[in-house]
């Protein structure tokens, strides 16, 4: 079983809609949650992180904890042409690795 | 905020010459740097591991003959591809963790090596 799984995709929405990314996780140990997001052909950039359950907003960024069911979500509000991206989460783990989704591919259409 | 800076962003090499990689946190020393390998339509896959003032760590299955890692200071990691060959064609990304600051990485821009 790998330690996250997420959805590829690929996701298409019209500008404006709101987006819904998810993971889930099989350790329960994992205490921090990131999201990153991946532009063609360019490294990750990191979006949000968070510690321990619950949500945490940043603009139009939501990103949003369940460690009961190990599920961890990513909401875009008003969802823009300039969002279509990869996103990424990914969980620390130990001192040094970091488990990566497969990430899920967005397209926001004009 | 933290940087990483990689170079170069893109390399075509000829199939049997080794390509040089380097990795560099701008603004933070880094103990720690990682290298990541990323085929197209998929997430990154760890490579090793690369500590200042020591021998890399790899991951299982990486050949460490080929990718020579090597962390001369605190804010610089080399990654050498050796005798490329065209299956080695890939995205390759580093990260740094910032000392004291949770458990954020940031990572550079990615070289995208295409072996002929």
């Amino acid at each position: 079983q790998k330690e996250v799984e997420q959805d590829p995709g690929p996701l298409s929405v019209p500008e404006g809609a709101i987006v819904s990314l998810n993971c889930t996780y099989s350790n329960s140990a994992f205490q921090y949650f990131m999201w990153y997001r991946q532009y063609s052909r360019k490294g990750p950039e990191l979006l949000m992180y968070t510690y321990s359950s619950g949500n945490k907003e940043d603009g139009r960024f939501t990103a949003q904890v369940d460690k009961s069911s190990k599920y961890i979500s990513l909401f875009i509000r008003d969802s823009q042409p300039s969002d279509s991206a990869t996103y990424l989460c990914a969980l620390p783990g130990g001192a040094n690795n970091l488990f990566f989704g497969t990430g899920t591919r967005l397209t926001v259409i004009p | 905020g933290a940087v990483v800076s990689q170079h170069p962003s893109r390399v075509i090499c000829k199939s049997g010459t080794s390509v040089k990689i380097e990795c560099r946190s701008l603004d933070f020393q880094a103990t720690t740097m990682f290298w990541y390998r990323q085929f197209p339509k998929q997430s990154l896959m760890l490579m090793a591991t690369s500590n200042e003032g020591s021998k890399a760590t790899y991951e299982q299955g990486v050949e460490k003959d080929k990718f020579l890692i090597n962390h001369a200071s605190l804010t610089l990691s080399t990654l050498t591809v050796t005798s490329a060959h065209p299956e080695d064609s890939s995205f390759y990304i580093c990260s740094a963790r910032e000392r004291g600051w949770g458990s954020g990485y940031t990572f550079g821009s990615g070289t995208r090596l295409t072996v002929v």
